[in-house]
């Protein structure tokens, strides 16, 4: 399966922008990228995904990279509600049903 | 709208005891999973249910049972519980286990404590 790579943790000021990083070097060509998110004592929760063109929504920006092997989560204005870990996942034909989630990025905001 | 309802919230059981984590999705997916996640770990798959009447092993079978009653309904048997086994669970579920755009839904979280 192919895998992601984050940095253990990050910190960030509250209303200032995040990005996230996630490499991706062996992705396939029919993999998604998935963003995840846990908070503190609560279950993963669903930010966003993409295939090859930078992805908007209400909650973030997904930017990824022209060869696709690396993306970047985008946090606009980060609040302290933001403070969680953030899962980078590859879905698709090489993962199938095995979504397989690894250390994530530790996000601290400081107010 | 309830999502994903996992029971119960905490469990403290004894080393042989066993128990079954109970899961139910309102949302009328096709797909439910059981993960696991140990104190500063990412999630670890245990089983999950394509669709109704199957089931297949995730990375961490070892130790567990599940069945998926019916289409709402997905629960996680621990027959002989071992202090290993003490861990977050959470289930998850998606409208379909494919195509990879598809995302997941997860429950609150059971804490499950092996003396």
């Amino acid at each position: 399966d192919a895998k992601t790579t984050q940095p253990n943790s990050m910190e960030s000021n509250e209303e200032e922008p995040v990005h996230l990083p996630c490499n991706h070097s062996t992705i396939s060509g029919t993999d998604y990228i998935h963003w995840y998110r846990q908070l503190p004592s609560q279950g993963p929760e669903y930010v966003i995904h993409g295939l090859t063109s930078n992805v908007n929504n209400r909650m973030a920006s997904l930017a990824i990279a022209e060869d696709r092997k690396s993306s970047t989560l985008i946090l606009h204005r980060a609040t302290l509600r933001d403070a969680a870990v953030y899962y980078c996942i590859l879905r698709g034909e090489t993962s199938g049903s095995r979504l397989t989630f690894g250390e994530g990025t530790q996000l601290t905001v400081n107010p | 709208n309830a999502g994903v309802t996992q029971t119960p919230k905490f469990q403290v059981l004894k080393t042989g005891q066993s128990m079954t984590l109970q899961c139910a999705q309102d949302m009328n997916h096709n797909s439910m999973y059981w993960y696991r996640q140990d104190p500063g770990m990412g999630l670890r798959l245990i089983y999950y249910s394509a669709s109704e009447g199957t089931t297949d092993k995730g990375e961490v079978p070892n130790g567990y049972n599940v069945s998926r009653l019916n289409k709402r309904e997905f629960s996680l048997r621990l027959e002989s519980a071992a202090p290993s086994q003490t861990s977050v669970y959470f289930c998850a579920s998606s409208e379909v286990s494919w195509p990879g755009a598809n995302v997941l839904t997860f429950g609150a979280g059971s804490r499950l404590t092996v003396l």
